[in-house]
């Protein structure tokens, strides 16, 4: 099946500073990602959907200045949380949808620390 | 807006007991739904997708079962084994590239 690659996995960083968290698309082309939060305890909620070359579309509450997402090309999207605060520690995942009838397809997350 | 609902949150069961996890969802114009595990600190890992023109899948010791005009789901497990405990997710997907909406989940612990 395909394969979306996230990383950092782990990442912890101190208040004030920003992270950029990479997702790629191995073996098929993305057009389309969509980005989820985590909070401890909570199901996975969509904070914004990132479109090949035009402008990522947030969802109700996500700051776009905060959290900052650009996808450049049809195998990258990148989200980056700017000046981090502890309240912003959260599992981050993204996913790109299957095609026709196929599944989605998660990246392996990454765990975001704040100091 | 469509609305995820899982339950139990949390079950707790002996070794090679069989159990149902249950999930529905408001609104039935679903183009397909998909159960997840997650472990503790971990990713996803997709365990049935099921279309809207099914009504179920099988894999393993999972069966996942859909009633698209009631919204509801049911994934059934058999013969549990501790290594099954993890958070089970539910989502749905309506039409075209739209995201999936996720459940809360149902916390299983599968005790030996």
């Amino acid at each position: 099946g395909a394969v979306v690659s996230q990383h950092p996995s782990r990442v912890i960083c101190k208040s004030g500073t920003s992270v950029k968290i990479e997702c790629r698309s191995l073996d098929f082309q993305a057009t389309t990602m969509f980005w989820y939060r985590q909070f401890p305890k909570k199901s996975l909620m969509l904070m914004a959907t990132s479109n090949e070359g035009s402008k990522a579309t947030y969802e109700q509450g996500v700051e776009k200045d905060k959290f900052l997402i650009n996808h450049a090309s049809l195998t990258l999207s990148t989200l980056t949380v700017t000046s981090a605060h502890p309240e912003d520690s959260s599992f981050y995942i993204c996913s790109a949808p299957g095609s026709g009838h196929t599944e989605a397809f998660f990246g392996q997350g990454t765990r975001l620390t704040v100091v | 807006k469509q609305e995820v609902t899982q339950i139990p949150a949390a079950l707790s069961v002996p070794e090679g007991e069989n159990l149902v996890l249950n999930c529905s969802f408001t609104d039935s114009a679903i183009y397909n739904l998909q159960w997840f595990r997650q472990d503790p600190g971990k990713g996803l890992t997709s365990l049935l997708l099921i279309q809207s023109s099914q009504r179920e899948q099988t894999s393993g010791r999972l069966n996942a079962s859909l009633d698209k005009s009631s919204g509801r789901s049911t994934l059934y497990i058999a013969a549990s084994q501790p290594g099954d405990s993890a958070t089970y997710l539910c989502a749905v997907r309506g039409a075209g590239n739209t995201p999936l909406v996720f459940g809360k989940g149902t916390r299983l612990s599968v005790i030996a």
